[in-house]
């Protein structure tokens, strides 16, 4: 079974510094790994995902994540926070194309000005 | 792209009450659909999976007679919180896999439960 887990429930970082979002995953088989924004009482925004190919994925808004096998990783990162930024951040993992989508804890991630 | 649409956005009900959360896949056809809930500051629960035309897969500790899901058509999925208890208040969100590997998600409902 897959399995996500995010280090760190709460990340604060300054505007303009680096955002570094950790996300390590558990499967059994070539996961699909997937990262979503989520504002206060709304859905789940995608913002990139890695299924196959590439291992460095490129989202929306100016964040990356790059896929580690050997790590089991998929960390997301953001060169310079905007106060926008701030938000919740799930990691989330799927076995298959159409199977569950498996979420971690979530980040908090806190943007100082 | 794909859209879900998920109604209500909002709902308040009487304890003992039944509420329903319908979820719609407005330009594809979602053949499964993922259920969830959310605490909050929490993550998502996966609840339940609903497949057209078949019974859902529950989750373990998801009570079925609680949470009863149907999926009758390709392009509608349901969840009804059956006598509703405070307990139940939570934000649920449904997700369905679309045609880019990917997943596409309602805007949640926050169900309040009084």
């Amino acid at each position: 079974a897959q399995s996500v887990t995010q280090l760190g429930s709460h990340v604060s970082v300054s505007e303009g510094a680096l955002v570094l979002l950790r996300c390590n995953y558990s499967s059994s088989v070539p996961p699909y790994l997937f990262w979503y924004v989520q504002y206060p009482n709304q859905g789940l925004q995608l913002l990139l995902k890695y299924t196959t190919g590439a291992t460095l994925v490129k989202g929306i808004n100016g964040f990356e994540a790059e896929f580690k096998k050997s790590e089991t990783s998929f960390h997301l990162t953001k060169p310079s926070a905007h106060m926008s930024d701030a938000a919740e951040y799930f990691c989330a993992v799927s076995d298959a194309p159409t199977g569950k989508l498996i979420f971690g804890q979530g980040t908090t991630l806190q943007v100082k000005p | 792209g794909a859209v879900v649409s998920q109604h209500p956005s909002r709902v308040i009900c009487k304890s003992g009450t039944s509420v329903k959360i319908e979820c719609r896949s407005l330009d594809f056809q979602a053949t499964t659909m993922f259920w969830y809930r959310q605490f909050p500051k929490k993550s998502l629960m996966l609840m339940a999976t609903s497949n057209e035309g078949s019974k859902a897969t529950y989750e373990q500790g998801v009570e079925k007679d609680k949470f009863l899901i149907n999926h009758a058509s390709l392009t509608l999925s349901t969840l009804t919180v059956t006598s509703a208890h405070p307990e139940d208040s939570s934000f649920y969100i449904c997700s369905a896999p679309d045609r880019n590997y990917g997943y596409t998600f309602g805007s949640g409902t926050r169900l309040t439960v009084v």
